[in-house]
């Protein structure tokens, strides 16, 4: 399976705002609205941040927001702050797979 | 509240055989699929599979077919992971997830996670 493409690292001041964009094909980003985004901390379980592109949890604050144009996804954080430091991971139904495809993961790194 | 509580870390060698477990709380949960992610050490995640947990119906990745093998126990509210011959390749981290799909299955996605299961299959 060919992971989606995130850029690896992306860094921020605390009250900056960020977005990291996610880069698959017409077989799973640019095909579905399924798109959903997860945050890990470090020896943690991933966390639902959003699902379908631009929806959210209950509970996931509103600094986090998701869109989609063609075949990227983005998740933007406004207001960064100091907990936001963790990984983030797209994911993207993949009809090719009939099954889910993650991206490679970005390191988020808060200044 | 939604619970999935995984089974604890395990270390085999190669050649065993291995099954780890996932018990769902919380909810109905002959009502929703369950899906098995992995994450070897310091990389990223990947997708195995999923499994109904009302009738067993499963679909594996097309990279995991043949290697793992998905089963559920309604009695117990619990679905498993097995390995028949683990390979040094297959030590990680294996999550379960509860796959939230209003419509068909590909629409959905992962609200709950267990904490997780490291493998270490080493000599």
């Amino acid at each position: 399976q060919s992971a989606l493409t995130q850029p690896a690292s992306v860094s921020g001041s605390p009250g900056q705002s960020i977005t990291i964009s996610c880069t698959g094909t017409s077989s799973d980003v640019g095909g579905y609205n399924y798109v959903s985004w997860y945050q890990q901390h470090p020896g943690k379980a991933p966390k639902l941040m959003i699902y379908e592109v631009s929806n959210r949890p209950s509970g996931v604050s509103n600094r986090f927001s998701g869109s989609k144009s063609g075949n990227t996804a983005s998740l933007t954080i406004s207001g960064l702050q100091a907990e936001d430091e963790a990984d983030y991971y797209c994911q993207s139904y993949d009809r090719s797979l009939t099954g889910w495809v993650f991206g490679r993961g970005t390191k988020l790194t808060v200044l | 509240e939604v619970q999935l509580v995984q089974s604890g870390a395990e270390v085999k060698k190669p050649g065993e055989s291995l099954k780890i477990s996932c018990k769902g709380s919380g909810y109905r949960f002959t009502s929703y699929w369950i899906g098995w992610v992995r994450q070897m050490p310091g990389k990223d995640l990947e997708w195995l599979g999923i499994i109904y947990s009302g009738d067993s119906e499963t679909r594996y990745s097309p990279s995991f077919q043949g290697q793992v093998t998905m089963s559920v126990d309604k009695s117990i509210n619990t679905v498993y992971l097995q390995w028949h011959s683990l390979q040094a390749s297959h030590t990680a981290i294996y999550y379960c997830a509860r796959l939230m799909a209003p419509g068909a299955y590909f629409s959905g996605w992962y609200d709950y996670w267990g904490q997780g299961t490291l493998v270490t299959v080493s000599t």
